[in-house]
């Protein structure tokens, strides 16, 4: 199976940084990647598909961008409630994989 | 209002029997994947399986095939995830995920079924 490597695992930022998290499949994988955010006690949320295309709802503070093993996630300027941990998964062939996961600290 | 409605908390022992459900609303039921993901306490996301409520397509990651059956109900628009003989290792937060059209991922989630399983 394909594999995701999220990094990285921890970011400590502040109110206002701009935020990157990196996601690397272990083989091509195309832009079949999606994002999700997930608060404590909370299910996750997805925030883009197709590793570019923003979800319905979602504020456009929230970008990705790659396509093959290699993909980013920004939040552009980190608001107060974005502080929660976020997945890649990979969508190309079941199972749907997920990264490991990093969780964005309050610096 | 598209939702996903999953039962409430479960606590049992090793070796009892358990049937979750997540009941869909707000959409064709049969026109749209349903899955299951496993979160264990503390810990990240694992895909469990996917299946098709139109023709009771279902694929199962090889780390779950033989520990879980997920199967599901088109007259009450409702999918099931049950084991037959709980671990205490199956202990976690289950939630179940539309998928959604195209290539989006699970764009629908429930609120999650938490399963504690202890002697």
């Amino acid at each position: 199976d394909i594999q995701l490597t999220q990094s990285p695992s921890f970011l400590s930022a502040s109110v206002g940084d701009r935020v990157t998290i990196t996601c690397r499949a272990s083989q091509g994988i195309n832009t079949y990647l999606a994002w999700y955010q997930q608060k404590p006690g909370g299910a996750p949320r997805l925030l883009i598909y197709a590793a570019s295309i923003l979800q319905s709802g979602v504020p456009s503070r929230f970008s990705g961008s790659g396509s093959g093993t290699d993909f980013t996630f920004t939040i552009t300027s980190l608001q107060p409630e974005d502080f929660a941990t976020y997945y890649c998964q990979r969508l190309n062939t079941y199972p749907w994989a997920f990264g490991q996961g990093t969780k964005v600290e309050v610096k | 209002e598209v939702q996903l409605v999953q039962s409430g908390t479960e606590v049992k022992k090793p070796g009892e029997s358990l049937k979750i459900s997540c009941e869909a609303s707000g959409y064709s039921f049969t026109t749209f994947y349903i899955g299951w993901v496993r979160q264990m306490p503390g810990k990240g996301l694992d895909w469990i399986g996917i299946m098709y409520p139109g023709h009771s397509d279902i694929i199962y990651s090889p780390s779950f095939q033989g520990q879980v059956t997920m199967s599901a109900d088109k007259s009450t628009r409702t999918a099931y995830l049950q084991w037959s003989s709980l671990k205490t290792s199956d202990t976690a937060m289950y939630y179940c995920a539309r998928r959604g059209s195209d290539t989006r991922g699970f764009d629908i989630w429930g609120r999650g079924t938490m399963v504690t399983v202890s002697s």
